[in-house]
């Protein structure tokens, strides 16, 4: 069965620095897509990032990165600079797509404190 | 932009009221999904739709159902409800696709339901 596993509940950075949210995940698929998503306290869900099973290279998008490691089967954000607003839940995802791709889970996500 | 819309911000029902939650999305896509979300347990899904009139249970279905007549409008009830299905509901759409990005799940900004 597929699983995603985020075992850091809490994060504190300091303003300005990088920081890094473990994920990692389970499945025997082969062909599969792996998401970052931001919930601030509002609670809406804002897609970050996305990486292809097949993806040869890292997918960056501004300040964030994901260290895709697909042999150890993680799939960590890298956010640099870290800033103020960037203090919120983050949800690592995955979706199967040999099924056509219907059902996307989620893991219990890490809440990231940035510290002025 | 993709935009999900959820009806209802916050509601307070009383237990064994039929609950109606709805949702939807101005991006032709044609999944639709209903989360749920709930502290240290992340994302969990509900039930969602691939076409119109059409439904698949995810992973937790029990004392859910959903209504999808229109493409855009996904709706979840909750036939009869109860303190333990207090919690913040998250509507999601995407496209029928396996292709890269395109993958991506858009929400809504959520819904917070009380059941007193």
């Amino acid at each position: 069965a597929q699983k995603i596993t985020q075992t850091q509940p809490g994060m504190f950075v300091q303003e300005k620095e990088a920081v890094t949210l473990d994920c990692t995940y389970d499945t025997s698929d082969q062909s599969y897509g792996l998401f970052w998503y931001k919930q601030p306290s509002s609670g809406e869900m804002i897609f970050l990032i996305y990486q292809g099973s097949y993806d040869e290279q890292n997918a960056t998008e501004g300040r964030y990165s994901l260290n895709f490691q697909k042999a150890r089967k993680s799939a960590n954000l890298v956010i640099s600079a870290s800033q103020l607003g960037d203090s919120a839940m983050y949800f690592c995802a995955m979706r199967d797509l040999n099924t056509g791709g219907f059902k996307t889970i989620f893991g219990a996500g890490t809440r990231l404190f940035v510290k002025a | 932009d993709v935009k999900v819309t959820q009806s209802s911000r916050y509601l307070v029902k009383r237990t064994g009221e039929k609950v109606f939650l709805e949702c939807v999305q101005d991006m032709d896509h044609e999944n639709m999904f209903w989360y749920r979300q709930d502290p240290g347990l992340g994302l969990r899904l509900i039930y969602f739709s691939y076409d119109v009139k059409m439904k698949e249970k995810g992973d937790i279905p029990e004392g859910y159902s959903v209504s999808r007549e229109k493409k855009e409008r996904f709706s979840l009830i909750l036939e009869s409800a109860s303190t333990n299905q207090t919690s913040m509901y998250l509507c999601a759409s995407s496209l029928l696709t396996t292709g890269g990005a395109g993958n991506t799940i858009y929400f809504g900004e959520g819904s917070w339901l009380t059941v007193v």
